[in-house]
């Protein structure tokens, strides 16, 4: 079984501009959430979907959404990116079937210049 | 609120001592308390959890409601265990997990 996979593993974006992460999730994972990876912060949740619909929220200001769709699959997207916004982004998926276990994905490393 | 604390940012043993990788948290009802690992260039992925109570890697973790703690031991450290290690606790059968800053774990030959 594949694990989580994200794509792009790796973007450098100006501030200002916006950008989209993907993530698809292991095969029969209908919860899909998101963390974001910083030296200073350490990991922090952003949001969970399950079923195409938010289920949880982190304390993140509006500029951070995200989606999913109805395959699981899921995009998040971050608007207006400030220098702060430079991290290693973090999608996790998990399935009750499976125990709830949470599974992550190596990540995609943001850099805002 | 939801805390998690690993007091130790840095801990460094040698191979054949034991370790402790300790982990403290908060949080007002029952929460589920987990310990992740991260090797050099791997992904994030799950070690242990409390529910389980299993050991892996011959790693195992014991949750203490009365002191609010889940440390990590190993009585044997082996080099192959040198590695990121973070605690994280979430809500019974919630996907949000809440972290602790994180271990760097590193065992000396």
């Amino acid at each position: 079984k594949a694990g989580v996979t994200q794509t792009p593993r790796y973007l450098i974006k100006t501030r200002g501009q916006q950008v989209t992460l993907s993530c698809s999730p292991i095969s029969g994972h209908r919860s899909v959430s998101w963390y974001q990876q910083t030296p200073g912060q350490g990991l922090q949740f952003l949001f969970e979907y399950f079923s195409e619909t938010q289920r949880n929220k982190g304390n993140f200001p509006g500029r951070f959404s995200g989606r999913q769709f109805s395959n699981s699959r899921s995009e998040m997207n971050v608007s207006t990116l400030e220098l702060g916004d430079s991290a290693l982004y973090l999608c996790a998926s998990s399935s009750r079937t499976a125990g709830n276990t949470i599974y992550f994905g190596e990540g995609s490393w943001l850099t805002v210049v | 609120a939801q805390r998690v604390t690993q007091p130790e940012k840095l801990l460094s043993v040698f191979k054949g001592a034991p370790v402790e990788l300790k982990c403290n948290y908060s949080y007002s009802g029952s929460p589920e308390l987990f310990w992740y690992v991260q090797y050099s260039r791997q992904r994030l992925q799950l070690l242990l959890r409390h529910i389980s109570r299993e050991s892996i890697k011959g790693f195992t973790a014991d949750l203490n409601k009365g002191e609010t703690s889940f440390h990590l031991k190993k009585p044997f450290a082996q080099e192959e265990d040198s590695a990121m290690y973070y605690c994280a606790l979430s809500s019974q059968g919630a996907q949000k997990l809440v972290f602790g800053q994180g271990t760097r774990l590193t065992i000396n030959p």
